[in-house]
């Protein structure tokens, strides 16, 4: 079973715009992690911001944020005011601590197109 | 510059022929992960080696194999290639063994495309 969803294929969003990239998981691990990944066309995976499930407070890291909503097992990212460097596919993933060592289960992703 | 490397960044080779990918995680991390990237996929794991050590197996093929040496870099190893192991092979490092709280964020080297003809 799909244990990250990414429900969006791609979207456009304008310059200067805020973005939220929709991520939902599923998990019976108290304990777990998530984390968001930018890959930019030319390939290399960039670590964003991570998530964990005790953690109180949404995590934010310049101008990505994590909606963190555990009851409904959704971790959103909400990029504020876009730059055309953001343009990249957006993967989210999930780490359990119970489950092989801590692998990375990755959603789908989502391709941001960010326009002038 | 996630301070993981990996060589070669492209690789061409013919369906048969076996190749290694190598990795080299960053400085004072102990766990190495591979991971496949395909377009019919996605992002999958592959193996897992902690300090020399093989820790977890995900979907990896049997022609396909790793280790990790005592440097701590690692290798994979790909052989009787086929046209659907053309794909983006990363490895990422932490530097623990993944057994603490889901903290220990792994930082992914810029990966070898590799492209089977």
């Amino acid at each position: 079973a799909q244990k990250i969803t990414q429900t969006q294929p791609g979207m456009f969003v304008q310059e200067k715009e805020a973005v939220t990239l929709d991520c939902t998981y599923d998990t019976s691990d108290p304990s777990y992690g998530l984390f968001w990944y930018k890959q930019p066309s030319s390939g290399e995976m960039i670590f964003l911001i991570y998530q964990g499930s005790y953690d109180q407070q949404n995590a934010t890291e310049g101008r990505y944020s994590l909606n963190f909503q555990k009851a409904r097992k959704s971790a959103n990212l909400v990029i504020s005011a876009s730059q055309l460097g953001d343009s990249a596919m957006y993967f989210c993933a999930m780490r359990e601590t119970t489950d092989s060592w801590g692998k990375l289960q990755f959603g789908a992703g989502t391709q941001v197109v960010v326009t002038p | 510059d996630s301070g993981v490397t990996q060589t070669p960044k492209h690789l061409i080779t013919a369906t048969g022929q076996r190749v290694t990918l190598r990795c080299s995680p960053r400085s004072g991390d102990l766990s190495v992960y591979w991971y496949q990237q395909s377009l019919d996929q996605g992002l999958q794991f592959l193996i897992q080696y902690y300090n020399g050590e093989e820790r977890a197996k995900g979907n990896i093929l049997e022609r396909f194999s790793a280790q990790q040496f005592p440097d701590l870099h690692s290798e994979l190893n790909l052989s009787s290639l086929e046209l659907g192991d053309s794909a983006l092979y990363f490895c990422a490092s932490t530097r623990e063994g993944g057994d603490s709280l889901a903290t220990d964020t792994q930082y992914f080297g810029p990966g070898t495309r590799l492209t089977v003809l």
